[in-house]
Formats: structure tokens, C-alpha cells, sequence
């Protein structure tokens, strides 16, 4: 069954720096989403992506980050200058629409600790 | 985001013992998604459920989109060690955006 993947798994960064986590949707898929998952938190939506521009931003996205698809395949979220509270699990999902029908199908997701 | 309620937060439960688990909200969805998610990994999706009342199942796994389009709820019948995890519901509305609830922890004892 085609799948999200994330690279890398875990990704170690001091405070300041940049880092840009990875992800390869589901080939046929045209929505992509990047999700956040502080330790022993729940999931939060961070950005949703179609067409090529953001579709739809939370609060916690702010001008530190940003989303691109420098390709057909790739799906990236960067970090411009990582902060100690934004360590958590980062995940990447797809779906093929919106709406009814298409649920979100999630990556393994990328450990970012910034120290 | 929308706020969802899930309960109970965790659960100790013994192999071969049904588990129930359910979520609310204040707000309406048009999708009630159920998904696992299991140390070191991204959630993976249960069930969708997509109407009012609607119930499916999933091998040992039922759940059900209530009928006021604000809650469902999730069982797991005959629980086995594998079903070790967390699962949360989640919500979706015209706007795609999923809403979490925070989770139910399964813990199963041999």
C-alpha cells in the first residue's frame, strides 16, 4: 500500500538554527498537510498545501515557517530559526481531496529536538 | 482548532476484554476519523465513518458517527497484546482541517 514517508526520522538541531524536515506524500495525492505532536500531547494542525500555495494556516505558524514543493514529489517544512519549544514530532500527511471520502493518511513523522 | 473531548484518557485492560472509548465536541463534522498510533510512528487510520449514525467495523474494531454529528465512539472487542496504543479520534469538517482529541492510551495486561 503506497505510503507517506518522512525524512529524517530524528533530526538534532541547537536553538537558532535552521533545519527543513522532508516528506514524500502518496503519489496520486494533491492535498499535503504538516501536523505537530508535542511529547505526550495531542496532534495539532500546523499547515495545509494545494495547488502549489498554503490553503490554510494555524497560529502556531508563524513566520518562522514555511512549506514548499520544490518538485513533483517533495513536501518540505522549514524552520528558519528553531526554538527549544519546538521540539516535538513533526508529521506530513496527504490525502487525494478534502472533505468527505478522503481521509488523511500520516507519515512515521520526524523527531525534532532542539537543544 | 475544534475542541474534542476524548475519554477515558487510559485504560488497563485484560486480554479478551472488550474496550470502549468515545469522543465529543461542542461543533458538528461531516467525518469522524479513528486512528492508532504505536511508539516511533505516524497515526494510522482505523476507520472513517462519514454519516449520522452510521456504524462499521473493522475486523475487532466498531465505531459509530453519532447521530448528532457530535460524537463517536470506538470498540475494540476481545482485546489482544497488539492493541497496545494510542488512539484518537478525530474530526473533520468542510474545512479538511483534522481536529485531535488527546488520546486514549491502551495498556493491555496478558
Amino acid at each position: 500500500e503506497p505510503e507517506v514517508t518522512q525524512t529524517p526520522s530524528h533530526q538534532v538541531t541547537q536553538m537558532g538554527q535552521e533545519v527543513i524536515l522532508r516528506c514524500v506524500p502518496i503519489s496520486n495525492h494533491l492535498y499535503f498537510y504538516w501536523y505537530r505532536q508535542i511529547l505526550g500531547q495531542k496532534v495539532e494542525f500546523l499547515v495545509s498545501f494545494y495547488n502549489n500555495e498554503i490553503s490554510e494556516k494555524s497560529e502556531i505558524f508563524d513566520d518562522q515557517f514555511s512549506v514548499e514543493r520544490p518538485d513533483g514529489s517533495n513536501f518540505t517544512l522549514k524552520i528558519r530559526s528553531t526554538k527549544l519549544e519546538d521540539s516535538a514530532m513533526y508529521f506530513c500527511a496527504s490525502s487525494p481531496s478534502t472533505g468527505g471520502y478522503s481521509p488523511l493518511h500520516f507519515g512515521n513523522g520526524t523527531r525534532l529536538t532542539v537543544t | 482548532g475544534q475542541q474534542l473531548n476524548q475519554s477515558p484518557q487510559s485504560m488497563f485492560i485484560q486480554e479478551g476484554e472488550d474496550v470502549s472509548m468515545n469522543c465529543t465536541s461542542s461543533s458538528i463534522f461531516n467525518t469522524w476519523l479513528w486512528y492508532k498510533q504505536e511508539p516511533g510512528e505516524g497515526p494510522v487510520l482505523l476507520i472513517a465513518l462519514y454519516k449520522a449514525g452510521e456504524l462499521t467495523s473493522n475486523g475487532r474494531l466498531t465505531a459509530q458517527f453519532g447521530i448528532t454529528r457530535k460524537d463517536s465512539f470506538l470498540n475494540i472487542s476481545a482485546s489482544i497484546p497488539s492493541d497496545v496504543g494510542i488512539y484518537f479520534c478525530a474530526g473533520q469538517r468542510n474545512d479538511y482541517k483534522l481536529s485531535f482529541g488527546a488520546g486514549t492510551t491502551v495498556t493491555v495486561r496478558a
